[in-house]
């Protein structure tokens, strides 16, 4: 079936330094890819999404480009901050109601 | 900004009794969903409802579950004799639209329940 894989965590950074995040796919269609963010004690808040191949989201200072050819949707940020800090999620959804998550990567950064 | 709200925050449950889980989705969309994340696993849909009935379900949404909208505002998840693994945090989910993969869905913080 369809599924999200994740790099595990935590990734641990200083301010300031790049961040990549991992993420692949297997899907038999052409998803929808999407980036979810939890705060501590938050839900879940949608980053950025991609909707077909070579697309790229971006939201607050953050990244991520559909490739199909990889099958990855990775996330990216050129300068993290404390605030960053958050469990970030990669999703896929694909001709069905339901979201179908990665397990969660960590971000932890220091100043 | 809209948001979707659940209440409780935490709920604290003999094993064996009904819980209800109550969330108010964000007030023009029409979808709803209801995931769970067990500590340290992956956030897993439970089910989605549109019109007034269940859309898609998944396997963990048994015969215990049941979801309704008894008023113009509320949507809630009802489990019937919870058993200890039914602990996990609960997310509500609402969605403006439907059939386009691309909507997103818009979750709330979730209430933890505890299965004692």
């Amino acid at each position: 079936g369809d599924s999200v894989t994740q790099m595990e965590g935590p990734v641990t950074l200083s301010e300031e330094a790049c961040l990549t995040i991992n993420c692949t796919y297997t899907a038999t269609g052409y998803p929808s890819l999407f980036w979810y963010v939890q705060y501590p004690g938050e839900g879940l808040q949608l980053l950025l999404k991609a909707t077909k191949a070579d697309d790229k989201g971006s939201n607050k200072g953050f990244e991520a480009t559909y490739r199909k050819e990889t099958t990855s949707f990775h996330l990216e940020k050129g300068s993290v901050q404390v605030s960053d800090s958050a469990v970030y999620f990669c999703a896929l959804r694909y001709n069905t109601d339901k979201l179908i998550f990665g397990t969660g990567t960590r971000l932890q950064v220091f100043p | 900004e809209p948001e979707v709200t659940q209440t409780p925050s935490h709920q604290v449950t003999q094993m064996g009794q009904e819980v209800i889980l109550r969330c108010v989705p964000i007030s023009n969309h029409l979808y709803f969903y209801w995931y769970r994340q067990i500590l340290g696993q992956k956030v897993e849909f439970l089910v989605s409802f549109y019109n007034n009935e269940i859309s898609e379900k998944s396997e963990i949404f048994d015969d215990q579950f049941s979801v309704e909208r008894p008023d113009g505002s509320n949507f809630t998840l009802k489990i019937r004799s919870t058993k200890l693994e039914d602990s996990a945090m609960y997310f509500c989910a609402s969605s403006e639209a439907y059939g386009l993969s691309n909507q997103p869905q818009h979750f709330g913080d979730g209430t933890r329940l505890s299965i004692l």
